[in-house]
C-alpha cells in the first residue's frame, strides 16, 4: 500500500519568510496529492491539491510542486503570516478500487511576528 | 463549519470497555471515512464506506468495527479498549467514493477518546 513520508516534523519561521514542506510517496499509481491544514481544535481542511498530470499549481501565497519521477511533492508558502501557524499534512492516493487517502505524519509550522 | 458532525466530542472510559462514535456526513456526500490521530502517528486511515458498503480498509484493528446506515450516518465501534486506543478519531465525508481522488474530504472536529 501507499506510504507517505513528510519532512520536517516542525518548522519555525519569521513572519514574511517562506516555508517549504516536503513529502515523498511510495506507490507509483498515486495520482492525487492534496495538502490539508489543521488548526488547533479543528479537523483538517483542504488548502490546495495537485493531480499527476500537472507539475505545479499556485493559489495566492501557496504553491505545490510535483515530481512524479522522483515521487515527491512539496508545499511552498510565501510571505508567511502568524495565521499560517498550524499543522500541515500532505497526502496521496490513486483512484484504484480499495485505496484511500494516506496522510503523512504532519508538519507543525510556527510563524512568529 | 465543514458540515460533518461527530458525537461525542469527548469521551473518557476505562480499559476493557466498548464505545461507539457517531458521524453524520455533509448533505449529499455518500462516502464516510474514519481516521485515527495520535501524536506520533499522524492521521491513520481506518476504513471507508460508500453508500452503505465498505469501500476501503486500512490498519483497523479487529476490536474495531464500523458501519454506514441507510441514512448515510456512520458509527465506529471500539471494543476491549486499551490505553493505546486513546486518540482523536476523525470522520470525513466526500461526494465520490474513489478514496478521495474524486474530490475533497471534509473533516469533522473529531471525537477525543481517553482510555484510563
Amino acid at each position: 500500500g501507499e506510504n507517505v513520508e513528510q519532512h520536517p516534523s516542525t518548522l519555525s519561521v519569521q513572519e514574511g519568510d517562506s516555508a517549504v514542506i516536503k513529502c515523498t510517496y511510495s506507490d507509483s499509481a498515486s495520482n492525487y496529492f492534496p495538502w490539508y491544514k489543521q488548526e488547533l481544535g479543528k479537523g483538517p481542511q483542504l488548502i490546495i491539491d495537485i493531480r499527476s498530470n500537472v507539475g505545479e499549481k499556485k493559489d495566492q501565497r501557496i504553491a505545490v510542486t510535483l515530481n512524479k519521477t522522483a515521487k515527491h511533492f512539496s508545499l511552498h508558502i510565501t510571505e508567511t503570516q502568524p495565521e499560517d501557524s498550524a499543522v500541515y499534512f500532505c497526502a496521496a492516493t490513486s483512484n484504484q478500487a480499495g485505496t484511500a487517502l494516506i496522510f503523512g505524519k504532519g508538519t507543525t509550522l510556527s510563524v512568529s511576528s | 463549519d465543514s458540515g460533518v458532525t461527530q458525537t461525542p466530542k469527548h469521551l473518557i472510559t476505562a480499559t476493557g470497555q466498548r464505545v461507539t462514535l457517531r458521524c453524520s456526513p455533509r448533505s449529499g456526500d455518500l462516502s464516510v471515512y474514519w481516521y485515527q490521530q495520535s501524536l506520533d502517528q499522524g492521521l491513520q486511515f481506518l476504513i471507508q464506506y460508500y453508500n452503505g458498503e465498505e469501500r476501503a480498509k486500512g490498519n483497523i484493528l479487529e476490536r474495531f468495527s464500523a458501519q454506514q446506515f441507510p441514512d448515510l450516518h456512520s458509527e465506529l465501534n471500539l471494543s476491549s479498549l486499551e490505553l493505546g486506543d486513546s486518540a482523536l478519531y476523525f470522520c470525513a465525508s466526500s461526494v465520490g467514493g474513489s478514496g478521495g481522488a474524486s474530490g475533497e474530504l471534509f473533516f469533522g472536529e473529531g471525537s477525543r477518546l481517553t482510555v484510563l
